[in-house]
This record gives C-alpha cells, structure tokens and sequence, in this order.
C-alpha cells in the first residue's frame, strides 16, 4: 500500500530532551515536507526537500533540522525541543512536478503528536 | 494574516441533500486550489483541485468552482453521505519554484446527519 509512515503518533517529553520524527514513503516521491498544525493557525511549513541532499526551510524552521540522506526517508530533528513546539506533525511526500513548479498533490503521514512539558 | 480563510468553522446538513463549503483567499498570484478532507487521526488527504485557468471541476460527487473576481472558491458535495463527516481543508498555492508550499485555510467541520 503507497504511504507515509510516520512515528511515533504520540510522544511525551521534556524540554531539552533530544528527539526524532521518522517519515518514511514508499511511492518513490523525490519531494518532501513537514507541517505542524496549531490551533488558529492552521497547517505551516517546516521544512521540505526537493530530493536526496537536497533541503530547504518552510515557513517556521526554528527549532528544527532535518536530513534527507536517503529518498524514502525525511527525518524531523529537534535539537532541543521546547513548550512552543508541542504541536500535531504531518509529514507529506509528492512526485516530481512536471512544469518543475507549483502546487502538486501530496499524500500525508497520519501524524504525531508531541507534547514538550 | 491569514491568506486563505474559510470562514465557517462547522456545517451541518441532512444526509442527500447539498453540502457548500467556501474558501476566500487575499493573494491574487495563487493560480491552483486544492480541497483535503481529513478525519480524526488521520492526515488529510487530497480530494479535489482546480487551477486558476478554469472555473468549475468535477469529480463524482464533488465538484469546485472558483471565482477568480471575487478570490473565492466553494466545494459542493451532492449529495452529501454520512461518510463524508469529517474536516475539509481549502489549500492554495502560488508559482513559488520548487517549493510545493501550499497555503492551508483553517478547515470546516462537516457534519452530514443520517
């Protein structure tokens, strides 16, 4: 089945501590993102990536690295997370657009929710 | 300031009849609309798209219209069924390079009511 894995779905931890987010698609996408949801501000972007080695920053990187070593995988990286960073993550991956530009439909991970206490 | 805005947080309507959700959105460069759905734990998925080229697309049940003049677009469900409940997403983006950033309203919840 063509998805995005993502995990965990729920993590509980404190601020300071080190963690990761795996996303991972098996559809073969060169492009992908992650988003956080917030209440009142709907889905931003974090970071995304074009394809292997290749990332850039969305709209709200602080905080947050990522790495894009291998196609399938898109990890999200926080250092040293803290309260405001509690939040819903969605990784999304898509194909190749043709034109090179533009929006192009994305297939979303099921999400996972952090809490920094 | 929130660039695509759907500005009824709920609607509900009676299983069979017409579901109308509306997107109004402020930058005249976006060129391509999307519509996601998503249900509780789950992510969205895509459902529906038009591109600023066109007014009117159509796919089963769903169809989206836009209105370039007025900067808004409006999803219509026919006829609406139980399983459609859920939160609807109007999405849009620009020509923006190879970033396929799209800018998310902050979604309707759809209630469709046996």
């Amino acid at each position: 089945e063509a998805q995005v894995t993502q995990n965990p779905r729920y993590l509980i931890t404190v601020t300071g501590k080190k963690l990761t987010v795996t996303c991972s698609q098996n559809m073969n996408h060169e492009y992908m993102s992650w988003y956080r949801q917030d209440p009142g501000l709907g889905l931003r972007q974090i970071y995304y990536s074009m394809n292997v080695e290749v990332t850039d920053k969305g709209d709200v990187p602080e905080g947050y690295k990522v790495s894009r070593k291998e196609k399938r995988n898109f990890p999200l990286i926080l250092e040293s997370p803290s309260p405001n960073q509690t939040s819903l993550y969605f990784c999304a991956s898509s194909p190749r657009d043709r034109r090179g530009s533009g929006a192009n439909v994305l297939t979303f991970g099921a999400g996972s929710r952090l809490t920094v206490l | 300031d929130q660039q695509v805005k759907q500005n009824s947080p709920s609607l509900s309507v009676q299983e069979g009849r017409i579901s109308i959700l509306n997107c109004d959105y402020t930058n005249s460069m976006f060129d391509y609309f999307l519509w996601y759905k998503k249900y509780p734990a789950e992510g969205p998925t895509f459902l529906i798209s038009i591109s600023s080229i066109k007014d009117k697309n159509e796919d089963g049940r769903f169809t989206v219209f836009l209105n370039k003049s007025a900067k808004h677009l409006s999803l219509h469900i026919v006829p609406s069924q139980p399983g459609d409940s859920a939160v609807y997403f109007c999405a849009a983006s620009a020509n923006a390079g190879n970033n396929r950033k799209l800018i998310w309203g902050l979604g309707t919840s759809l209630a469709v009511n046996p």
